[in-house]
């Protein structure tokens, strides 16, 4: 059965720093990645998904992601965060040919001043 | 705005009574989606529709759980005999019927068992 394990339940970092949300997953099929957002006091956005091709992926607020078939990751970057970028932070994956989202546990990106 | 709906927002109500919820997806969208999400935790799948047909149900979804979406449109998600265990988030999402299309989430129906 497939999982997705969130390493980091609170992230905190200072604004301007880079940051990173883990992210591993386990399928034994092919599978489709995605990050979705929760800002506070509102739902669930997709911030950026892997189907296939460059197993990099950008947003276009400056998040990036990259897909590692070997190391069943695929971990959350952006270089410099802005306090803006305070909320939670939800890895999801669905297997090729299913249509449900597995998600997990969350991680709370707090940014401080 | 054209996003998906859910009504109402909160609902409170005491143990054993049954509860309806509703969802309203995008309109070209052909799947619809319903998750439960609890404190501190990331969604969990419930169930989907294809237009009308409930395609697939978890095992999280008691015989006090269910779901319709006739005419294939709005969705109704009701619980019967409340447990406090129902307390949660009840999201719904709706997408395209295409190979890993994005599925867009409602703003959810908290709801609050006594």
């Amino acid at each position: 059965a497939q999982s997705v394990t969130q390493l980091d339940s609170q992230v905190p970092v200072f604004e301007e720093a880079p940051v990173e949300l883990r992210c591993n997953y386990s399928s034994s099929v092919s599978v489709y990645l995605f990050w979705y957002v929760q800002y506070p006091n509102q739902g669930l956005q997709l911030l950026l998904k892997y189907l296939s091709g460059s197993t990099l992926v950008e947003s276009i607020n400056g998040f990036e992601a990259e897909f590692n078939k070997s190391q069943t990751s695929f971990h959350l970057r952006k270089p410099s965060v802005h306090i803006s970028d305070t909320a939670e932070y939800f890895c999801a994956v669905s297997e090729a040919g299913a249509q449900k989202l597995v998600f997990g546990q969350g991680t709370r990106l707090t940014i401080n001043p | 705005d054209t996003g998906v709906s859910q009504d109402p927002r909160h609902k409170i109500t005491k143990r054993g009574q049954n509860v309806t919820f509703r969802c309203d997806p995008i309109s070209e969208h052909n799947r619809l989606y319903w998750y439960r999400q609890t404190l501190g935790q990331g969604p969990e799948f419930l169930t989907y529709f294809q237009n009308e047909a409930q395609l697939e149900k978890s095992r999280l979804l008691s015989d006090r759980f269910s779901a319709e979406r006739p005419k294939g449109s709005f969705s109704t998600l009701e619980i019967q005999r409340t447990e406090q265990g129902d307390s949660a988030m009840y999201l719904c999402a709706s997408s395209l019927g295409l190979a890993g299309a994005t599925q867009y989430f409602g703003p959810g129906t908290r709801l609050t068992v006594l």
